[in-house]
């Protein structure tokens, strides 16, 4: 079945600053793959979604990349702000498995003022 | 437009006990899928009722059971509640045909002491 990794777990950078937040995947059928934000406290709200017939997307700061050959996928947030701060989820999903999302582990990203 | 409700939003249950979550999707969706997000980790898929039938089923035991209703809410149950069973339960909801693109509510916090 599907396997997601996660890379960092955390990740700490200046306010202002960009992060990258990496993710790979191991089932080639997967053609769909969401980041999803989580405060303290909430349930996951979806931030950008990327479907395999694209390389890349983006929304306002937020971006992300998708390598199908290498199987991984990347999150991009530039200029950086306290209120980015939270756990960033990666996932997949495939047709097959009826778009269950599969997760990875979680970053946790905090911004220093 | 009210996004996914879950309620109760905390429990506290002892070993043995059965437990009952509930889930009202976002307006005009029509499936739902229940994941357990254990502390400091990303969530687990549970499964998804489609048409008011489980449809896909993750690696959980037949503790876990649900339901779906024709007004297409949903219910989580689980049986002989173990401390394992202690984790936040995220509901999921999405519109078939979309690619499932899925929306979370703010989960219910179960502690099984």
């Amino acid at each position: 079945g599907e396997n997601v990794e996660q890379h960092p777990s955390t990740l700490s950078v200046q306010e202002g600053d960009s992060a990258v937040i990496k993710c790979t995947y191991s089932d080639s059928a997967s053609n769909y793959f969401p980041w999803y934000k989580q405060e303290l406290g909430k349930g996951p709200q979806l931030i950008i979604d990327i479907r395999s017939n694209v390389g890349e997307k983006k929304d306002q700061r937020i971006a992300v990349t998708l390598n199908k050959t290498a199987k991984h996928f990347s999150l991009h947030i530039t200029e950086t702000q306290p209120e980015d701060s939270a756990v960033y989820f990666c996932a997949a999903s495939s047709p097959g498995s009826n778009y269950q999302l599969i997760w990875g582990a979680g970053t946790k990203l905090i911004i220093k003022p | 437009d009210a996004g996914v409700t879950q309620s109760p939003t905390h429990l506290i249950k002892t070993r043995g006990q059965q437990v009952t979550l509930r889930c009202s999707p976002k307006s005009g969706h029509d499936t739902v899928s229940w994941y357990q997000q254990a502390l400091g980790q990303g969530p687990q898929f549970i499964f998804q009722y489609y048409e008011e039938e489980e449809r896909q089923r993750g690696n959980f035991p037949d503790r876990f059971s649900g339901h779906q209703f024709p007004n297409y809410s949903s219910e989580l149950n689980v049986n002989a509640l173990l401390l394992g069973d202690s984790a936040l339960y995220l509901c999921a909801s999405s519109l078939e045909g979309t690619k499932n693109i899925q929306y979370f509510g703010a989960g219910t916090r179960l502690s099984v002491l």
